[in-house]
């Protein structure tokens, strides 16, 4: 069974720092996609991480994709309170039909 | 922009109701999805869609669901009988591709809450 994991489950974070959040996966796959949740809205998609080494980079946020530690990172910097909201890594089934989520991590940027 | 819209956004039925969920894809996408999320939890993958048949199925997609494309713009999802465990947000998704190779796009979701 494919597993996602991410940690931390929940970040409170003050506004200006840097943190980073991780997604470990058990499967193969090189492909890797971040979405961002905010309360009671859609998934956006944020990064499309498709193949080792990758790093994608927009605005105060950063991915990265090590396919040999089957690792991803969503690195914040500076962060602001615009970017409070649930952050979600998934990655493809072996089939490259459905996505596993990781239970997602919540962001709570304060003053 | 492209996105994919769900109707309706809120249902609420009685427990043992059929319901049926309404999405309408990115028009050029061809993969599509149903995913869920109970409150407060993570995302569940339901089933995918592709070129008129389930591709592939969780174990949550029993024999009280199914999806159908009935036209050439719907996507729809039917729970038979509803079940207060049923209870979640159901996010419509497509793709162009199959999701090893492009992102899904998801709709903004429609919260069922059975009771």
């Amino acid at each position: 069974e494919l597993k996602v994991e991410q940690n931390p489950l929940f970040l409170s974070m003050q506004e200006g720092k840097n943190y980073t959040i991780y997604c470990n996966y058990s499967t193969t796959s090189d492909r890797l996609y971040w979405y961002r949740q905010d309360p009671g809205k859609s998934l956006e998609s944020l990064f499309v991480l498709l193949s080792n080494g990758a790093v994608k980079q927009e605005g105060r946020l950063m991915a990265s994709l090590d396919t040999k530690a089957r690792l991803s990172t969503l690195h914040i910097t500076a962060a602001v309170h615009d970017l409070s909201a649930t952050y979600f890594c998934a990655v493809a089934s072996n089939s490259g039909y459905a996505l596993n989520f990781g239970k997602g991590t919540s962001l709570l940027v304060t003053p | 922009e492209p996105e994919v819209t769900q109707t309706p956004s809120h249902q609420v039925t009685q427990m043992g109701q059929e319901v049926i969920l309404r999405c309408v894809p990115i028009s050029n996408h061809l993969y599509f999805y149903w995913y869920r999320q109970i409150l407060g939890q993570k995302v569940e993958f339901l089933v995918s869609f592709y070129n008129n048949e389930i591709s592939e199925k969780s174990e949550i997609f029993d024999d009280q669901f199914s999806v159908e494309r009935p036209d050439g713009s719907n996507f729809t999802l039917k729970i038979r009988s509803t079940k207060l465990e049923d209870s979640a947000m159901y996010f419509c998704a497509s793709s162009v591709f199959s999701v090893s190779n492009t992102e899904a796009f998801f709709g903004q979701g429609t919260r069922l809450t059975v009771v």
